[in-house]
């Protein structure tokens, strides 16, 4: 069983830049949740996907998108990139949509960096 | 809205008990979460407990919830210098989690 991975690690983009970052879910979990987390906060619930659409969105403006794939890796984009945007970006997957089940697990994250 | 509050220090000695701390605001929350993050790193699931369960126990874990108070917590036995990290409270309704700031827990020989 492979867990959650997410690519790239690293990454820095410079204002106004748009930026793709990539997650696959743990194998046999059909649902991927994205988070923001800023440095010495909490995960911040950015949008879920599930069966390749979104379900469920947090207080993030539509400059931030993504999409689900058959085989339920995700994509999250941002365009018009903000220094703000400047996070540790968390994938986590889990089963059931929007169905509470228990457990949701989080890949190692890629760290973002907006100059 | 929700909200998750944790205190964001805790040091203990080895060999010691921890407790950490977590109140939270909506009481539709079916499941509350502890994630572990180690430095540089994603989340570990840790544990989780059912909105109707009062307690659950998991080797050195255990979770104490107090559904009429809102408030959980985790207590580690026999805490290690391997468990200092950060620790994160959340809670979950409809798949998404609300999560804490986070209490850092540093473990001193």
């Amino acid at each position: 069983e492979t867990g959650v991975t997410q690519s790239p690690t690293h990454l820095i983009k410079t204002r106004g830049q748009q930026v793709t970052l990539r997650c696959s879910s743990q194998s046999g979990h059909n649902t991927v949740s994205w988070y923001q987390q800023a440095l010495g906060q909490g995960p911040q619930f950015i949008f879920q996907y599930y069966r390749e659409e979104e379900n469920g969105r947090g207080n993030f403006p539509p400059r931030f998108s993504g999409l689900q794939f058959p085989n339920y890796s995700s994509e999250l984009n941002v365009n018009a990139l903000e220094l703000d945007d400047s996070a540790l970006y968390l994938c986590a997957s889990s089963l059931g949509g929007g169905q509470p089940r228990g457990e949701q697990y989080f890949g190692p994250g890629t760290r973002l960096t907006v100059t | 809205g929700e909200d998750v509050e944790q205190s964001l220090f805790l040091s203990v000695r080895e060999g010691d008990s921890s407790v950490i701390n977590c109140t939270y605001t909506d009481s539709s929350s079916t499941y509350l979460y502890w994630y572990k993050q180690e430095p540089g790193a994603g989340l570990q699931l840790l544990t989780y407990i059912f909105s109707n369960m009062d307690m659950k126990q998991d080797q050195r874990l255990t979770v104490l919830l107090n559904k009429k108070d809102k408030h959980l917590s985790l207590r580690i036995a026999d805490t290690q210098t391997g468990d200092s990290a950060i620790y994160f409270c959340a809670e979950g309704t409809q798949g998404n989690l609300i999560f804490g700031k986070g209490t850092k827990l540093s473990v001193k020989p």
